[in-house]
């Protein structure tokens, strides 16, 4: 079957660093993204990685390792506008699949 | 970003009436759209794919009948639910893609079923 794992819950202190993972089985795969929602909205586009390393967008990146169906979110230099709700997609043969998502909370 | 719109944002309906959603893709020509559902707390689980001009595709365990989508123009889809219930009630959310991987999506309509 197809599956993506992600932890429920991560926190973390403003300032601080924080890294979400994202292990995945597909049948097929084409990339995987992350996304960021905000309780009552609609998800936002962060990143995309298609091969394998490490993809940098100011204060978040996110690496994949195609050989061992895994990936991380890297949040620098928290605020805590960034608590929100992040999930793991993944494209693989047939459709995209979403991760349950993590919930991020910052504390001050 | 690609901007991405749907309407309404919020409906109310009674029971056994039917609620359309539209997703329109503001600056660029979506050549696929997604219909997605997230009830409260939970992930996104994708409902149907639709490519313009062509019939849409349903996950398993979706109704076809009950959830009417027309992807007519490059830049508009409609999500049709039909006799809702109120187990119906939830968040729909579209995205839209064009040339590249990245889907962009619409704000979401919260529906509520009475």
């Amino acid at each position: 079957g197809q599956s993506l794992e992600q932890p429920s819950e991560v926190t973390a202190v403003e300032g601080a660093i924080v890294q979400i993972n994202c292990t995945y089985q597909t049948s097929g795969f084409y990339g995987l993204s992350w996304y960021q929602q905000h309780d009552g909205g609609a998800p936002t586009f962060l990143s995309y990685n298609a091969l394998d390393g490490l993809e940098e967008t100011g204060r978040f990146s996110s690496f994949l390792s195609r050989s061992d169906s895994y990936g991380y979110l890297l949040l620098q230099e928290l605020q805590m506008k960034d608590s929100a709700s992040y999930f793991c997609a993944v494209r693989g043969d047939d459709k995209i699949i979403f991760g349950k998502g993590t919930r991020l909370h910052i504390l001050p | 970003g690609a901007v991405v719109s749907q309407h309404p944002s919020r409906v109310i309906c009674k029971s056994g009436t039917s609620v359309k959603i539209e997703c329109r893709s503001l600056d660029f020509q979506a050549t696929t759209m997604f219909w997605y559902r997230q009830f409260p707390k939970q992930s996104l689980m994708l409902m149907a794919t639709s490519n313009e001009g062509s019939k849409a595709t349903y996950e398993q365990g979706v109704e076809k009948d009950k959830f009417l989508i027309n992807h007519a123009s490059l830049t508009l889809s409609t999500l049709t639910v039909t006799s809702a219930h109120p187990e119906d009630s939830s968040f729909y959310i579209c995205s839209a893609s064009g040339q590249g991987n990245e889907q962009f999506f619409g704000p979401g309509t919260r529906l509520t079923v009475l």
